[in-house]
């Protein structure tokens, strides 16, 4: 079956950090890939997202990931991080048939101060 | 603005009573999704549809029912709560391009329900 796969559950950084988090899926036709976000307390939000051209993309606030075919990856970056990015970020994927976004498990990110 | 919104917000209620969660968007987009949130699991699909009097199961789609009357809502219905359906529910929706069903999917702001 197809799936996505967050490997940090938990990350910790502190201010101005930067942040990778990875996510692969398994799936060997075409997909569109979604980077989103949950603030606490608030509904999912589209951070960016891939479907074709160029494989690294650029989101809102600074986010950017990287779609790498060949390893099945599309790892979120971002150079510098701020407290306000203490969020949970979810990586997903759609197959292109059947349209069903599949998520990860999701990564809680805290930043401190 | 168009916008996709949820009700209630919080709802309690007790094992056995049938609780209805209502979805509505004003996006005007064909596809409409419910899914569940819970620790550990991410997002998991719970029903889905691609148009009106169009409905599909998703992934754990044990318990739980939807119809699609209209374009806007998607009411999905717990038809005897169980403790296990505790959770966050988050509704959905995304705009479908020639019969393509892959675009971004929008999501609202939840409903969090606790059964007793």
């Amino acid at each position: 079956a197809q799936s996505v796969s967050q490997h940090n559950h938990h990350v910790i950084l502190s201010e101005a950090a930067s942040l990778e988090l990875g996510c692969n899926y398994s799936y060997g036709g075409t997909v569109n890939l979604f980077w989103y976000v949950q603030y606490p307390g608030q509904h999912l939000q589209l951070l960016l997202k891939y479907f074709s051209g160029d494989p690294l993309v650029k989101g809102i606030k600074g986010f950017e990931a990287e779609f790498i075919k060949s390893k099945f990856s599309f790892n979120l970056r971002k150079p510098s991080v701020q407290w306000s990015d203490t969020a949970e970020y979810f990586c997903a994927v759609i197959l292109n048939q059947g349209g069903k976004l599949i998520f990860g498990q999701g990564t809680e990110l805290s930043v401190k101060p | 603005d168009a916008e996709i919104t949820q009700s209630p917000r919080h709802k309690i209620t007790e094992t056995g009573r049938q609780v209805t969660l209502a979805c509505h968007q004003t996006w005007n987009h064909n596809n409409m999704f419910w899914y569940r949130q819970d620790l550990g699991h991410g997002l998991r699909l719970i029903h889905y549809s691609y148009g009106v009097h169009d409905t599909n199961k998703g992934e754990v789609s044990d318990g739980y029912s939807v119809s699609r009357s209209n374009t806007e809502d998607l009411p999905l219905t717990l038809e005897s709560a169980a403790s296990s359906q505790t959770s966050v529910y988050f509704c959905a929706s995304s705009e479908s391009n020639g019969g393509q069903t892959t675009d971004t999917q929008y999501f609202g702001p939840g409903t969090r329900l606790t059964v007793l």
